[in-house]
């Protein structure tokens, strides 16, 4: 069975810190990923996508950066976090075009 | 760019009574997803559709690509059914746009 683990599970970071959320995906090869992040009382927003790897899209500009270095991984970091970074931020993974995502469990970055 | 609009934004229903939520488009989208989520945040999938309808247990979910809306019904609705559920409409590049959310509260 396919498993998504995403880590740490939450996170405190001072303003201006680097960051480094990641996440993994077993049981599935060549998965297509994605970064999804909420600001606290705010809506999901698709942040980016993998459907290999060394290949990534952006969606939404954030000051976030994403990779992925390995093909069950996909890595979200900045150099400098802003306090507007704190949030949710899941990961999911899709099987196919017409399949629905699954997400992984979330990480939650609090700013201060 | 493309809007997902959910209603209503909170629900309260007494156990055994049903109700629909409903999201509507801005733009024709490929496919609509329905989530609840979990205790930790995270997204429970519910229902995939790209057309149709599609029902399990208590819910159904239809979707109309052309008329740009999707709604999710609950019947008999149960005291474990209280979360927040949020629709996502699926772009043809893949995109996922998020409603803000339904949050359900059912009563004794």
């Amino acid at each position: 069975a396919q498993t998504i683990h995403q880590w740490p599970v939450a996170e405190i970071k001072a303003v201006g810190s680097p960051l480094s959320l990641g996440c993994t995906i077993k049981g599935k090869s060549s998965p297509n990923l994605y970064w999804y992040w909420q600001a606290t009382g705010g809506t999901l927003q698709q942040l980016f996508y993998s459907i290999t790897v060394g290949q990534v899209e952006s969606v939404v500009q954030l000051n976030l950066s994403a990779s992925r270095p390995k093909d069950d991984q996909f890595i979200l970091s900045t150099e400098k976090l802003l306090l507007s970074h704190s949030g949710f931020y899941l990961c999911a993974w899709k099987r196919g075009r017409n399949q629905a995502p699954l997400f992984g469990e979330g990480t939650r970055l609090s700013v201060l | 760019g493309d809007q997902v609009e959910q209603s209503p934004s909170a629900l309260s229903l007494h156990e055994g009574t049903g109700s629909a939520l409903r999201c509507n488009f801005t733009t024709t989208m490929r496919a609509v997803q329905w989530f609840r989520k979990n205790s930790r945040g995270s997204l429970i999938n519910l229902f995939y559709l790209a057309s149709g309808t599609k029902e399990n247990g208590r819910l159904k979910s239809a979707f109309d690509s052309k008329e740009r809306y999707s709604t999710l019904h609950i019947r008999d609705a149960q005291l474990e059914d209280s979360g927040t559920y949020f629709c996502a409409a699926e772009t043809n590049t893949g995109k996922l746009t998020f409603g803000d959310g339904t949050v359900l509260t059912v009563k004794p």
